[in-house]
C-alpha cells in the first residue's frame, strides 16, 4: 500500500524558514517523480514544485522560485521543501504527491498534508 | 498559457447521475487530464487519467461508478449511482510546461 506522510508544518514568522518533509512507502519511490502541491485556506490546489526521480532535475511554480527548495533523498524514501524566505500568502496545507517516470504527468497518490501558517 | 476551467458547484440526488465538465482553453485541446476528488478535511484522491479520445486509466480501487469521456477540448467526469460519500471537492490537472489545476467543482449530493 503506497503511503505518503508529510510533517514540518507549523508557524513561522515572515522571511524565516521551515524544512518539510514526507516519507514514502509501499513503492520503489527512487524510480518516480515526486511533486508538492499546496492549499490556502478555503481555495483550491496549486502546484509548488516537482523533482526527478534521480533528484537531478527540479521544477518550480513562479510564485515560489527563489525562495523554495526541493530535494529527496533516495537512500531514505523522503522527499523535503525547504521553505525559505516565505510569505504571509505561503500559509497552506502542502502535501506531497507521487508522479509518474516523467514529472510532468498525474499525480497518483496524495500524503494528507501539513500546514503551514506563515505569520508575524 | 495552459488553462483549466471547472464550473464552481454542481448538484445531483442521491442515487441519480451527475458529469462534471473540466475545460481546456483553446491552445491545448488534445492534453490528457487527471481528476481528482477531496473529501471534506481530507486530501485529494486520484480517481483516473483522461486522454483527449476518451480512454481512462483508473487508480486502484475506483469503483465502476465513476467513467471518463473526452469531446473536444472538454473532459468529463461522469458519476453515476451517487452515493453520499460522493459529496466532495472534483478538481482536474492537467501538464506541460508546469502543472496545473481547475478550480474545482463543488459536488452536492441532495
Amino acid at each position: 500500500e503506497v503511503q505518503l506522510v508529510e510533517s514540518g508544518g507549523g508557524l513561522v514568522q515572515p522571511g524565516g524558514s521551515l524544512r518539510l518533509s514526507c516519507a514514502a512507502s509501499g513503492f520503489t519511490f527512487s524510480s518516480y517523480a515526486m511533486s508538492w502541491v499546496r492549499q490556502a485556506p478555503g481555495k483550491g490546489l496549486e502546484w509548488v514544485s516537482a523533482i526527478s526521480d534521480s533528484g537531478g532535475r527540479t521544477y518550480y511554480a513562479d510564485s515560489v522560485k527563489g525562495r523554495f527548495t526541493i530535494s529527496r533523498d533516495n537512500s531514505k524514501n523522503t522527499l523535503y521543501l525547504q521553505m525559505n524566505s516565505p510569505r504571509v500568502e505561503d500559509t497552506a496545507v502542502y502535501y506531497c504527491a507521487k508522479g509518474q517516470y516523467n514529472w510532468n504527468e498525474q499525480l497518483d497518490y496524495w500524503g494528507q498534508g501539513t500546514l503551514v501558517t506563515v505569520s508575524s | 498559457q495552459l488553462v483549466l476551467t471547472q464550473s464552481p458547484s454542481a448538484s445531483a440526488s442521491l442515487g441519480a447521475s451527475v458529469k462534471l465538465t473540466c475545460t481546456l482553453d483553446s491552445g491545448h485541446s488534445t492534453y490528457a487530464i487527471a481528476w481528482h476528488q477531496q473529501q471534506p478535511e481530507k486530501g485529494p484522491h486520484y480517481l483516473m487519467k483522461l486522454n483527449s479520445d476518451g480512454s481512462h486509466i483508473k487508480g486502484d480501487g475506483i469503483p465502476d461508478r465513476f467513467s471518463g469521456s473526452s469531446s473536444g477540448a472538454e473532459r468529463y467526469l461522469t458519476i453515476s449511482s451517487l452515493q453520499s460519500e460522493d459529496e466532495a471537492d472534483y478538481y482536474c490537472q492537467t501538464w506541460g510546461a508546469g502543472m496545473v489545476f481547475g478550480g474545482g467543482t463543488k459536488l452536492t449530493v441532495l
